[in-house]
């Protein structure tokens, strides 16, 4: 089955900071078909990026995505306040549709 | 305004069965495939199934394969789906979310509902 890792499993900042985070997939992601959520607490996961590096409607610029193949990334270049939450990465090329297991990202 | 609202959760006993509804809004509802993926209590995202817009072709995990059954009512502007067998490791709170054609496979969600809250135990 196809399986997506999240590392690390908690990033520890400050608001202003810089966050980088990983998402390594088992096998390669069909059309780079690769999608990264933020649910913040007690809130629906919403979409950020879509195709790897395709910002969703409404997504501000601190936020982008690269990779390809096995190895994508999501950026966050300035943390604000409501960024202190949960990012899950997604494939959607090939089936069953898989999640990583999440990288909760908290103030320091 | 995209609007999902899921309705149906409740508790219920192991082998019960229980049909949860995602009333849609703000687009058009037969051009857009749809899912259900769920949470359960202190986890991660895991996908249950989707429709295509047709509702003619539909996909499930391995996990709920056989006791699930995915559907819609274009008519309606609602999405279903019928649990039955239910088990402990089904508890979850249960996400209907849009998709971003009318094909049901390769997609991603988005937007989502608020969710509703499936307890399954005895």
């Amino acid at each position: 089955e196809f399986v997506l890792t999240q590392s690390p499993g908690t990033l520890s900042l400050s608001p202003g900071e810089r966050a980088t985070l990983s998402c390594r997939a088992s096998q390669s992601v069909s059309n780079n078909f690769l999608a990264w959520y933020r649910q913040k607490v007690g809130q629906a996961p919403r979409l950020l990026i879509y195709a790897a590096s395709s910002r969703a409607t409404g997504i501000p610029d601190r936020f982008s995505g690269s990779g390809s193949g096995t190895d994508f990334t999501l950026t966050i270049s300035r943390l604000e306040p409501e960024d202190f939450a949960v990012y899950y990465c997604q494939q959607y090329g090939s089936s069953p549709l898989t999640f990583g297991g999440g990288t909760k990202v908290e103030i320091k | 305004e995209v609007q999902l609202v899921e309705s149906g959760g409740d508790l219920v006993q192991p082998g019960g069965s229980l049909r949860l509804s995602c009333a849609a809004s703000g687009f058009t509802f037969n051009s857009y495939a749809m899912a259900w993926v769920r949470q359960a209590p202190g986890k991660g995202l895991e996908w249950v199934s989707s429709i295509s817009g047709s509702g003619g072709t539909t996909y499930y995990a391995d996990s709920v394969k056989g006791r699930f059954t995915i559907s819609r009512d274009n008519s309606e502007n609602t999405l279903y789906v019928q649990m039955n067998s239910l088990r402990v490791e089904d508890t979850a709170l249960y996400y209907c979310a849009k998709g971003q054609t009318t094909s049901a496979g390769s997609i991603r969600f988005d937007p989502w509902g608020q969710g509703t809250l499936v307890t399954v135990s005895s």
